[in-house]
């Protein structure tokens, strides 16, 4: 069950332009990450948040975890064409399970 | 390289015959994941292990799916008498004691049954 839901399932853009990603769910987590994944490859941790209302920064990349823990958006700036792949959010419960959300998909256009 | 890793990164089988993966996670990490992913979908949980314990079974590991964890250190997943349903991307994960909720991925085996 899929209990993270993030939008948009696509995105393609052009280089220069920003762009944000959003991770909503009905569920409180302990903490989020989010991962970039490459075709045929596993994802790779980008950033965990943990406290409501966080606000990490990752050179362009700008995550925030929503107050309430339940949602969490990820904004590029200047998206350049190797931002591109696969962003998956993850929650993570006090039971040390973590559910992914259904993905984003995001191309870069030089 | 001291990451996860898996084997084999690929493997193609015929439906009704029996495959194993393995996935050696990162040294000293007593927390380990095995996941699947199918084509453009997040990964999906299926078990994890602290240690040698297998704590939790995602639903979605039928009886044709076993998952060890002997030692405490690499861990195998077999599934038995494949389906074609079975085609997707299995992934490992490790997480270090302690590490809060830090998970590092392995390359992932990708199965493909005919």
């Amino acid at each position: 069950t899929q209990l993270l839901e993030q939008s948009p399932q696509f995105l393609s853009i052009q280089e220069g332009e920003n762009l944000t990603v959003y991770c909503n769910s009905s569920s409180v987590f302990s903490s989020l990450q989010w991962y970039r994944q490459e075709p045929g490859e596993g994802p790779v941790l980008l950033v965990t948040v943990v406290t409501g209302g966080e606000v990490k920064k990752l050179k362009r990349l700008t995550f925030q975890f929503g107050d309430a823990r339940k949602d969490s958006s990820l904004h590029i700036t200047a998206a350049q064409p190797g931002d591109t792949g696969l962003y998956l959010c993850a929650g993570a419960n006090t039971g040390n399970q973590f559910y992914f959300g259904t993905g984003t998909s995001l191309t870069v256009i030089p | 390289d001291t990451g996860v890793s898996q084997d084999p990164r690929h493997k193609i089988t015929k439906r009704g015959q029996n495959v194993t993966f393995r996935c050696d996670p990162i040294s000293e990490h007593n927390r380990l994941y095995w996941y699947r992913q199918t084509l453009g979908q997040g990964p999906e949980f299926l078990t994890y292990f602290q240690n040698e314990a297998q704590l939790e079974k995602s639903r979605l590991l039928s009886d044709r799916f076993s998952a060890e964890r002997p030692k405490g250190s690499f861990s195998t997943l077999e599934i038995q008498r494949t389906e074609q349903g079975d085609s997707a991307m299995y992934l490992c994960a490790s997480t270090p004691s302690g590490g809060g909720d830090t998970q590092y991925f392995g390359p992932g085996t990708r199965l493909t049954v005919l």
